[in-house]
């Protein structure tokens, strides 16, 4: 069975510092589909990345970047110069087939709650 | 932003009545979703769907059922509501072959008392 372990739950920082978020996956398929969302505290889902498991190249989006290692099964996020907009929940999730006769459908880990202080 | 509506936005209701949300998307997109968000959990999916009248569980399916006539609607029903089914509800919907990313709709608080 799939699965998306966040073991930080919470995580609090002051403005300007970098921090990683940690995300660890579970699936025996071998094609599937990585992702992380954003919830700021309005409450709305944001999509931020995609990824499938044949790319493991790492990406790089403004102050964001994300390291994906198949051979440690994980999707790690990393915030530099954290800033007091950045406070959200942020979650990683999971796409993948269970089965062979069955279809995509994507798990969530439980998130980290991240507080960026001024 | 996707076509996506969830109605209704907010509903209290008493343990053991019934209790329909809709899910409603302008995008044709074959994959749709339903998720629960509760504290220290996370987004667990309820049950989900991937084409019209074909659903499949998830997590936490015990206590709902869903049915989805037509592609633009997703329906989540709790046959008896309990307690334990506080929670905010998420519709999501996704193209492609459910690979892709999700749109989510603005979520409904139910309360049951």
């Amino acid at each position: 069975a799939q699965k998306v372990t966040q073991a930080q739950t919470e995580i609090s920082v002051v403005e300007k510092e970098d921090v990683t978020l940690d995300c660890v996956y579970e699936t025996r398929d071998t094609t599937y589909y990585l992702f992380w969302y954003k919830q700021p505290p309005s409450g709305e889902l944001v999509f931020l990345i995609r990824r499938n498991s044949f790319d493991e190249q790492n990406e790089i989006s403004g102050r964001y970047s994300w390291n994906f290692q198949k051979s440690t099964s994980s999707f790690n996020f990393t915030i530099t110069a954290s800033q007091v907009v950045d406070s959200a929940v942020y979650f990683c999730a999971l796409s993948a087939l269970e089965r062979m006769d069955s279809s995509y459908k994507l798990i969530f880990g439980s998130g980290t709650r991240l507080l960026v202080r001024p | 932003d996707a076509g996506i509506t969830q109605s209704p936005r907010h509903k209290v209701t008493e343990t053991g009545t019934p209790v329909t949300l809709r899910c409603h998307q302008t995008e044709n997109h074959r994959y749709m979703y339903w998720y629960r968000q509760d504290p220290g959990h996370g987004l667990r999916l309820i049950h989900y769907s991937y084409g019209v009248k074909d659903t499949d569980k998830g997590e936490v399916s015990d206590g709902y059922s869903v049915s989805r006539s037509k592609t633009e609607d997703f329906l989540l029903t709790l046959e008896s509501a309990t307690s334990s089914q506080t929670s905010v509800y998420f519709c999501a919907i996704s193209g492609g072959d459910g690979d892709e990313k999700l749109f989510f709709g603005s979520g409904t608080q139910l309360s049951v008392l």
